[in-house]
């Protein structure tokens, strides 16, 4: 099955630096990747998400990019402000059109300090 | 549009008691996923549900724990004799079907055993 691993588990970054959040993934058949924010005792938020058939995606300040040779794909947070604080989860999945199941990172604890 | 909803919020079980866990999918979504999470780790799949059929429980204990999704009502996640290691959140996603894999999370209940 699909193995994900994240790096790394803790990141802490000043308010206005850029924070990046690097992902791997096993299953060269996965196709798509969404990241999660979760804050202290939430639920998981989708913040963006990329499929394969693009290399890269923006959001005003938090953009994505996918290199599917490498099996990687990368957060990054520009301009972090203390409410970005939280922890940032990966994940990837396969549409096969039967299931697509995601499977996570292990997360990541961004602290943006003041 | 109400997001999903699970409940209870928070469920206090003593070792060998049962606990049921419930899950309403966001309108329109016919598609149901469960995810454990434990302390300072990420979320775990458990088990992929569409109306009445359990698609994928590959994630799912074999014994005591059990799922179902059927044609009226909410999803339920059921797990019997409970003992201190399923201590956990649980969360629910649900999603709008096979072409769209954008899974959204419930608020999740934290499971208690004493």
């Amino acid at each position: 099955g699909e193995n994900v691993e994240q790096h790394p588990s803790t990141l802490s970054v000043q308010e206005g630096d850029s924070a990046v959040i690097k992902c791997t993934y096993s299953d060269s058949a996965s196709n798509y990747f969404p990241w999660y924010k979760q804050e202290l005792g939430k639920r998981p938020q989708l913040i963006i998400d990329i499929r394969s058939n693009v290399g890269e995606k923006k959001d005003q300040r938090i953009a994505v990019t996918l290199n599917k040779t490498a099996k990687h794909f990368s957060l990054h947070i520009t301009e972090t402000q203390p409410e970005d604080s939280a922890v940032y989860f990966c994940a990837a999945s396969k549409n096969t059109g039967t299931a697509s199941k995601l499977t996570f990172g292990t997360g990541t604890r961004l602290q943006v300090t003041l | 549009n109400a997001g999903v909803m699970q409940n209870p919020r928070h469920l206090v079980r003593r070792r060998g008691q049962e606990a049921r866990l419930r899950c309403s999918p966001m309108k329109g979504h016919s598609h149901v996923y469960w995810y454990r999470q434990l302390p300072e780790e990420g979320l775990k799949f458990m088990v992929y549900l569409q109306k009445e059929n359990i698609i994928d429980e590959s994630g799912m204990p074999k014994e005591r724990f059990s799922a179902e999704f059927p044609k009226e009502g909410p999803s339920i996640l059921r797990i019997q004799q409970v003992v201190r290691g399923d201590s956990a959140a649980y969360f629910c996603a649900s999603s709008p079907g096979l072409s769209n894999e954008k899974l959204f999370f419930g608020s999740g209940t934290q499971l208690s055993v004493l």
